[in-house]
Protein backbone atom coordinates (compact mmCIF):
# COMPACT_ATOMS: atom_id res chain seq x y z
CA UNK A 1 0.00 0.00 0.00
CA UNK A 2 1.43 3.53 -1.34
CA UNK A 3 2.13 6.17 1.55
CA UNK A 4 1.95 9.42 2.01
CA UNK A 5 5.33 10.12 4.96
CA UNK A 6 5.33 13.60 7.04
CA UNK A 7 8.29 14.55 9.37
CA UNK A 8 8.74 15.74 11.92
CA UNK A 9 6.09 13.19 13.08
CA UNK A 10 6.00 15.95 16.58
CA UNK A 11 7.58 19.71 16.73
CA UNK A 12 7.51 21.45 19.52
CA UNK A 13 8.11 25.59 18.54
CA UNK A 14 8.38 28.56 20.71
CA UNK A 15 5.48 31.10 19.62
CA UNK A 16 6.94 33.20 17.04
CA UNK A 17 9.75 30.90 15.57
CA UNK A 18 9.19 29.30 12.10
CA UNK A 19 8.25 26.17 11.51
CA UNK A 20 8.66 23.96 8.48
CA UNK A 21 6.65 20.78 8.28
CA UNK A 22 7.56 18.22 5.22
CA UNK A 23 5.42 15.28 3.14
CA UNK A 24 6.61 12.72 0.94
CA UNK A 25 3.48 12.46 -1.24
CA UNK A 26 3.08 9.00 -3.09
CA UNK A 27 5.38 9.57 -5.72
CA UNK A 28 2.61 9.24 -9.19
CA UNK A 29 0.00 11.78 -7.39
CA UNK A 30 -0.66 14.70 -8.88
CA UNK A 31 -2.64 16.75 -5.95
CA UNK A 32 -1.30 17.95 -2.76
CA UNK A 33 -3.01 18.98 -0.07
CA UNK A 34 -2.35 20.09 4.05
CA UNK A 35 -5.53 19.94 6.23
CA UNK A 36 -5.11 20.59 9.90
CA UNK A 37 -6.54 19.23 13.02
CA UNK A 38 -6.92 20.88 16.47
CA UNK A 39 -7.13 18.72 19.15
CA UNK A 40 -10.64 17.05 19.40
CA UNK A 41 -12.05 19.30 16.52
CA UNK A 42 -12.57 18.41 13.11
CA UNK A 43 -10.50 18.16 9.68
CA UNK A 44 -9.96 21.83 8.37
CA UNK A 45 -8.70 22.40 4.56
CA UNK A 46 -6.05 24.59 4.47
CA UNK A 47 -4.61 24.49 0.62
CA UNK A 48 -4.75 22.33 -2.43
CA UNK A 49 -1.34 22.18 -4.64
CA UNK A 50 -1.56 21.40 -8.37
CA UNK A 51 1.23 21.71 -10.89
CA UNK A 52 3.50 23.88 -8.66
CA UNK A 53 1.01 26.40 -7.94
CA UNK A 54 -1.98 26.81 -4.99
CA UNK A 55 -5.32 25.88 -6.81
CA UNK A 56 -7.12 26.29 -3.39
CA UNK A 57 -7.10 27.64 -0.24
CA UNK A 58 -9.19 28.15 2.70
CA UNK A 59 -9.66 31.99 5.26
CA UNK A 60 -7.18 29.64 7.68
CA UNK A 61 -4.23 29.64 4.95
CA UNK A 62 -2.82 33.56 5.62
CA UNK A 63 0.50 35.56 5.10
CA UNK A 64 1.32 33.64 7.79
CA UNK A 65 1.71 30.13 5.90
CA UNK A 66 3.12 28.98 2.46
CA UNK A 67 3.57 25.98 0.69
CA UNK A 68 6.40 24.87 -1.56
CA UNK A 69 7.47 21.82 -3.77
CA UNK A 70 11.05 22.29 -4.17
CA UNK A 71 12.40 19.49 -5.48
CA UNK A 72 9.83 17.18 -7.22
CA UNK A 73 9.14 14.85 -4.52
CA UNK A 74 9.03 17.13 -1.12
CA UNK A 75 5.73 19.55 -0.51
CA UNK A 76 6.17 21.62 2.21
CA UNK A 77 4.46 23.76 4.52
CA UNK A 78 5.90 26.63 6.09
CA UNK A 79 4.87 28.26 9.12
CA UNK A 80 5.93 31.95 9.89
CA UNK A 81 5.75 33.36 13.52
CA UNK A 82 3.80 30.61 14.86
CA UNK A 83 1.10 31.64 17.38
CA UNK A 84 -0.01 29.21 20.18
CA UNK A 85 -3.72 28.80 18.39
CA UNK A 86 -1.30 26.84 15.66
CA UNK A 87 -1.04 23.68 18.19
CA UNK A 88 -2.43 21.45 15.83
CA UNK A 89 -2.14 18.25 14.07
CA UNK A 90 -1.16 18.72 10.28
CA UNK A 91 -2.03 16.26 7.85
CA UNK A 92 -0.52 16.27 3.95
CA UNK A 93 -2.44 14.15 1.97
CA UNK A 94 -2.01 13.40 -2.04
CA UNK A 95 -4.42 11.91 -4.85
CA UNK A 96 -3.58 10.89 -8.47
CA UNK A 97 -6.81 13.25 -10.07
CA UNK A 98 -9.06 15.82 -9.07
CA UNK A 99 -12.00 13.79 -8.20
CA UNK A 100 -13.14 10.33 -8.26
CA UNK A 101 -9.76 8.81 -6.33
CA UNK A 102 -8.56 8.30 -3.04
CA UNK A 103 -7.29 11.00 -1.06
CA UNK A 104 -4.09 9.37 1.10
CA UNK A 105 -3.72 10.77 4.57
CA UNK A 106 0.20 10.66 6.23
CA UNK A 107 0.60 10.45 9.95
CA UNK A 108 0.60 13.57 10.24
CA UNK A 109 3.10 15.95 12.38
CA UNK A 110 1.93 17.14 15.58
CA UNK A 111 2.50 21.03 16.33
CA UNK A 112 3.14 22.24 19.70
CA UNK A 113 3.53 26.25 20.34
CA UNK A 114 4.80 27.01 23.52
CA UNK B 1 -18.95 28.91 2.75
CA UNK B 2 -20.39 25.15 2.54
CA UNK B 3 -21.05 23.70 5.87
CA UNK B 4 -21.21 19.84 6.40
CA UNK B 5 -22.74 18.62 9.73
CA UNK B 6 -22.76 15.61 11.27
CA UNK B 7 -25.01 14.33 13.64
CA UNK B 8 -24.74 12.93 16.06
CA UNK B 9 -21.22 13.79 17.37
CA UNK B 10 -21.03 11.02 20.21
CA UNK B 11 -22.51 7.88 20.14
CA UNK B 12 -21.93 5.10 22.14
CA UNK B 13 -23.16 1.98 21.69
CA UNK B 14 -22.82 -1.51 22.95
CA UNK B 15 -20.87 -4.21 20.91
CA UNK B 16 -23.45 -6.13 18.27
CA UNK B 17 -25.84 -3.14 18.42
CA UNK B 18 -25.83 -0.92 15.06
CA UNK B 19 -24.67 2.69 14.27
CA UNK B 20 -26.16 5.13 12.18
CA UNK B 21 -24.11 9.12 11.38
CA UNK B 22 -25.77 11.39 9.47
CA UNK B 23 -23.97 13.94 7.18
CA UNK B 24 -26.10 17.25 6.04
CA UNK B 25 -24.55 19.74 3.90
CA UNK B 26 -25.91 23.28 3.28
CA UNK B 27 -24.92 22.79 -0.89
CA UNK B 28 -25.99 20.05 -3.28
CA UNK B 29 -22.62 18.05 -3.67
CA UNK B 30 -20.53 16.74 -6.56
CA UNK B 31 -19.57 13.29 -4.24
CA UNK B 32 -19.53 12.52 -0.72
CA UNK B 33 -16.44 10.88 1.35
CA UNK B 34 -16.32 9.31 4.18
CA UNK B 35 -13.06 8.49 6.00
CA UNK B 36 -12.64 6.77 9.21
CA UNK B 37 -10.20 7.77 11.82
CA UNK B 38 -8.89 6.05 14.51
CA UNK B 39 -7.94 7.44 18.23
CA UNK B 40 -4.52 9.15 17.69
CA UNK B 41 -4.33 7.95 13.43
CA UNK B 42 -5.04 9.54 10.35
CA UNK B 43 -7.94 9.90 8.37
CA UNK B 44 -8.35 6.69 6.24
CA UNK B 45 -10.62 6.96 3.49
CA UNK B 46 -13.57 4.62 3.33
CA UNK B 47 -15.77 5.16 0.30
CA UNK B 48 -16.62 7.52 -2.37
CA UNK B 49 -20.78 8.32 -2.99
CA UNK B 50 -21.45 10.33 -6.68
CA UNK B 51 -24.50 9.85 -8.11
CA UNK B 52 -27.80 10.70 -6.72
CA UNK B 53 -29.39 8.44 -4.43
CA UNK B 54 -26.54 5.37 -4.20
CA UNK B 55 -25.67 3.15 -2.08
CA UNK B 56 -22.78 1.38 -1.32
CA UNK B 57 -21.91 -1.75 0.96
CA UNK B 58 -18.96 -2.55 2.41
CA UNK B 59 -19.24 -5.75 4.77
CA UNK B 60 -20.95 -4.39 7.58
CA UNK B 61 -20.78 -1.05 6.58
CA UNK B 62 -23.84 1.05 4.05
CA UNK B 63 -23.54 4.11 2.80
CA UNK B 64 -26.28 6.07 1.34
CA UNK B 65 -26.23 9.49 -0.64
CA UNK B 66 -29.18 11.04 -0.82
CA UNK B 67 -31.15 11.69 -3.76
CA UNK B 68 -30.94 15.57 -3.42
CA UNK B 69 -27.24 15.23 -3.33
CA UNK B 70 -27.32 17.01 -0.14
CA UNK B 71 -27.15 14.12 2.77
CA UNK B 72 -25.21 10.81 3.53
CA UNK B 73 -25.47 8.00 5.77
CA UNK B 74 -22.80 5.55 7.10
CA UNK B 75 -24.62 2.45 9.20
CA UNK B 76 -22.63 -0.24 10.83
CA UNK B 77 -24.39 -3.26 11.42
CA UNK B 78 -23.29 -5.31 15.19
CA UNK B 79 -20.62 -2.93 15.54
CA UNK B 80 -17.23 -4.72 16.59
CA UNK B 81 -14.56 -2.96 18.93
CA UNK B 82 -12.71 -2.61 16.21
CA UNK B 83 -15.31 -0.56 15.05
CA UNK B 84 -14.25 2.50 17.23
CA UNK B 85 -13.11 5.79 16.10
CA UNK B 86 -14.52 8.97 14.33
CA UNK B 87 -16.41 8.80 10.87
CA UNK B 88 -15.99 12.23 8.51
CA UNK B 89 -18.17 12.87 6.01
CA UNK B 90 -16.17 14.57 3.52
CA UNK B 91 -17.99 16.83 1.34
CA UNK B 92 -16.83 18.16 -2.81
CA UNK B 93 -18.71 20.62 -4.28
CA UNK B 94 -16.43 19.74 -7.28
CA UNK B 95 -13.61 21.83 -6.80
CA UNK B 96 -10.09 20.44 -4.94
CA UNK B 97 -11.34 21.49 -1.59
CA UNK B 98 -12.91 19.08 0.50
CA UNK B 99 -14.96 20.03 3.67
CA UNK B 100 -14.87 18.01 6.06
CA UNK B 101 -18.26 17.04 8.29
CA UNK B 102 -17.99 17.39 12.19
CA UNK B 103 -17.48 13.98 12.56
CA UNK B 104 -19.48 11.41 14.47
CA UNK B 105 -17.30 9.67 17.74
CA UNK B 106 -17.82 6.07 18.27
CA UNK B 107 -17.80 3.95 21.05
CA UNK B 108 -17.97 0.22 21.05
CA UNK B 109 -18.62 -1.04 24.88
CA UNK B 110 -17.75 -4.65 25.03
Amino acid sequence: EPEVTQTPSHQVTQMGQEVILRCVPISNHLYFYWYRQILGQKVEFLVSFYNNEISEKSEIFDDQFSVERPDGSNFTLKIRSTKLEDSAMYFCASQTQRSGNTIYFGEGSWLTVV
Amino acid sequence: GQQVMQIPQYQHVQEGEDFTTYCNSSTTLSNIQWYKQRPGGHPVFLIQLVKSGEVKKQKRLTFQFGEAKKNSSLHITATQTTDVGTYFCAASGGYQKVTFGTGTKLQVIP
